[in-house]
């Protein structure tokens, strides 16, 4: 199986402040044939599922702020928070479908 | 609007089975994969398997291999999971997740969640 791991496991960070959360493959997740990377983020709240943010790394879905964004390619990718709002306290986790779909182990993001 | 609803939490002894539901609505059940995903407690998510709801082909993780089936109902727009031989490490909320159609079959990102299923196994 491919292993995601996330950096750091949690992060403060003051509100209006920039977000940014790491994620790391264990092989390239750029299918070479269309050029995409088969990579995506989900944001989840206490007691709720995961939401999709963005997916072939950079691509926001429908209704996601645009403080929200991707980037990256093959085996190193970013998640970024352009300027941090309260109600965007949450953990988040990258998750590649590129294999056998299989998620990191998520990064707590708090307000300092 | 998109949505799907799953079946209440469950407490099972171990060695027993456990069978969750998952009933879709507001779009065409036949045009989006489904797969099951669970999160034990303080843990990432773990995709378990995946169903197609056009011909019921299906594709489960290694570590559920022989102990997960899933079926669905197209005629209720349903979809089941059920995992036997039901040990303590199989506690966790399950999800099922419908597959956003950006890759082919089980290879995919999972654009709407069921509200979660807390499965239980204690003696």
């Amino acid at each position: 199986d491919t292993v995601m791991t996330q950096s750091p496991d949690s992060l403060a960070v003051s509100l209006g402040e920039r977000a940014t959360i790491n994620c790391r493959s264990s092989q390239s997740l750029l299918y070479s044939s269309n050029n995409k990377n088969y990579l995506a983020w989900y944001q989840q709240k206490p007691g709720q599922p995961p939401k999709l943010l963005i997916f072939w790394a950079s691509t926001r879905e429908s209704g996601v702020p645009d403080r929200f964004s991707g980037s990256g390619s093959g085996t190193d990718f970013t998640l970024t928070i352009s300027s941090l709002q309260a109600e965007d306290v949450a953990v988040y986790y990258c998750q590649q479908y590129y294999s056998t779909p299989t998620f990191g182990q998520g990064t707590r993001l708090e307000i300092k | 609007q998109v949505q799907l609803v799953q079946s209440g939490g469950v407490v099972e002894k171990p060695g027993a089975s456990v069978k969750v539901s998952c009933k879709a609505s507001g779009y065409t059940f036949g045009n989006h994969g489904i797969s099951w995903v669970r999160q034990a407690p303080g843990q990432g998510p773990e995709w378990l398997g995946w169903i197609s709801t056009y011909n019921g082909n299906q594709h489960n993780a290694q570590k559920v291999q022989g102990r997960l089936t899933m079926t669905t109902d197209k005629s209720t727009s349903t979809a089941y999971m059920e995992l036997r031989s039901l040990r303590s490490d199989d506690t966790a909320v399950y999800y099922c997740a419908r597959n956003a159609g950006l890759g082919p079959q089980w290879l995919d990102a999972f654009d709407v969640w069921g509200q979660g299923t807390m499965v239980t196994v204690s003696s």
